[in-house]
Formats: C-alpha cells, structure tokens, sequence
C-alpha cells in the first residue's frame, strides 16, 4: 500500500513557466515532508522540506505547500528552467522515526 | 569524504550468486540507510542503521538480504543467491539530522 502518491509519473512544461509537482499521503502520522530532485546516474539530492506545523516553505524558485486537510502538498517552481528537467520524489517521515517514505517520483521535463 | 561514496558503481551478476555492495557515509553521521529504486518503482526502504543501536531491518525483503555496519560508519550490503527480481539501483544515504539525508550515486546491479 502506497503511503506517499506521486500520480504523475511524468510533467511537460515549458521553459520560463510554472511547473507543479503534486503528493498525496495517505498517513496522518507523517509530519514532515521533503523533496528531491534526482538526475540520471546520480543518487538523490535534498531539495526542500516543509514540517506539519507550516503551511508553505519558499527557497528561491522553490516553494512547497501543505494542505493537511487534505493530505497534499505541491511543489512549484518558478521560471522553470532547463536544469530543472529531473525527476522529483516526494518523501514523508513520522514522528520520532528516522525512515523516509518516498513516492514513486515524476519526472519534469522543462521543454525549451 | 565530502560525500556518501558508493562502489561499485554497477555490477553485473550471474543469478545464483552472492554480491556485496559498499556504501561510506560522511564522516560524522551517526544514520545510515540503504534504499532501492527497481524500474519505475520509487525508493524503497530497506536498513537503516542509527549509532550503536541494533538496525531496523524491517524493509529487507527477503532473508537473502542483510546489511551489516562496521566500526559505526562503512557499510556492506549483502544479497544471497541474487534472483533477477534483484536487479535494481541501490542507493545508500546518510544523515546528521532530520532535515535531509545525503545520497551516493548508488550502485546498479544486472542480475542475468
């Protein structure tokens, strides 16, 4: 049972637009959430995160959402660029535990 | 290192056989975990080892698979008789703190 979704396996957008990376959880015991960006051959690297008791985090072209309500956060990034193009994973840990839960990813082509 | 360093970067193996991989964290970091990306799956958890605390085992899938530790900071993981269903990246990462773990650019076993 997947318990972190990334329902879009893969993103087209245009360079210089807004891309939207979306994730769904489905435990309400996840309080912390991250992101990573991941390109071929190279192991995943650390983007941003965003803790339960925040609603949005922002870095620089990167901000994440929290919806906990509703279980979903999003990733925005603005202008997309073409280094952007990679594949995002989701990741969600619980309370004391130290494990990362990821999704499946979505892989974000930035089109020129 | 400044990094997570993983070897051997790919590995091919004969199904049957017995295949070792290496992971060194960054100096200093007290967690260490082992993770696997199969084709168009996400990352999968698999050991996770914290200090001198006995490992989480809980996502090794077989008891093919074990992991081992030494000296609180190399790591091997070991896989028995390796059936196809092996073949996969296996990433290693590690950790100071919550806030995000570091990667190595894992290795890529072929089991054939």
């Amino acid at each position: 049972d997947q318990q972190v979704k990334q329902n879009s396996p893969s993103l087209s957008v245009q360079e210089g637009r807004i891309s939207i990376l979306n994730c769904d959880y489905t435990n309400s015991m996840f309080d912390y959430f991250l992101w990573y960006k991941k390109y071929p051959a190279e192991g995943p690297t650390f983007l941003i995160s965003i803790s339960s008791i925040k609603d949005k985090n922002e870095d620089g072209r990167f901000t994440v959402f929290l919806n906990k309500s509703a279980k979903h956060l999003s990733l925005h990034i603005v202008p997309s660029q073409p280094g952007d193009s990679a594949v995002y994973f989701c990741a969600a840990k619980k309370g004391g535990a130290d494990g990362l839960t990821f999704g499946k990813g979505t892989h974000l082509i930035i089109q020129p | 290192g400044a990094g997570v360093s993983q070897s051997p970067s790919n590995k091919v193996t004969e199904k049957g056989k017995d295949v070792e991989l290496r992971c060194d964290p960054i100096s200093g970091h007290t967690a260490l975990y082992w993770y696997r990306q199969s084709l168009g799956q996400g990352l999968e958890f698999l050991i996770y080892f914290q200090g001198n605390s006995a490992p989480d085992k809980s996502g090794l899938p077989s008891d093919r698979f074990s992991a081992e530790r030494t000296g609180g900071s190399v790591s091997t993981l070991t896989i028995q008789r390796t059936q196809q269903e092996d073949s996969a990246v296996y990433l290693c990462a590690s950790s100071a703190d919550r806030s995000g773990y570091t990667f190595g650019s894992g290795t890529r076993l072929t089991v054939v």
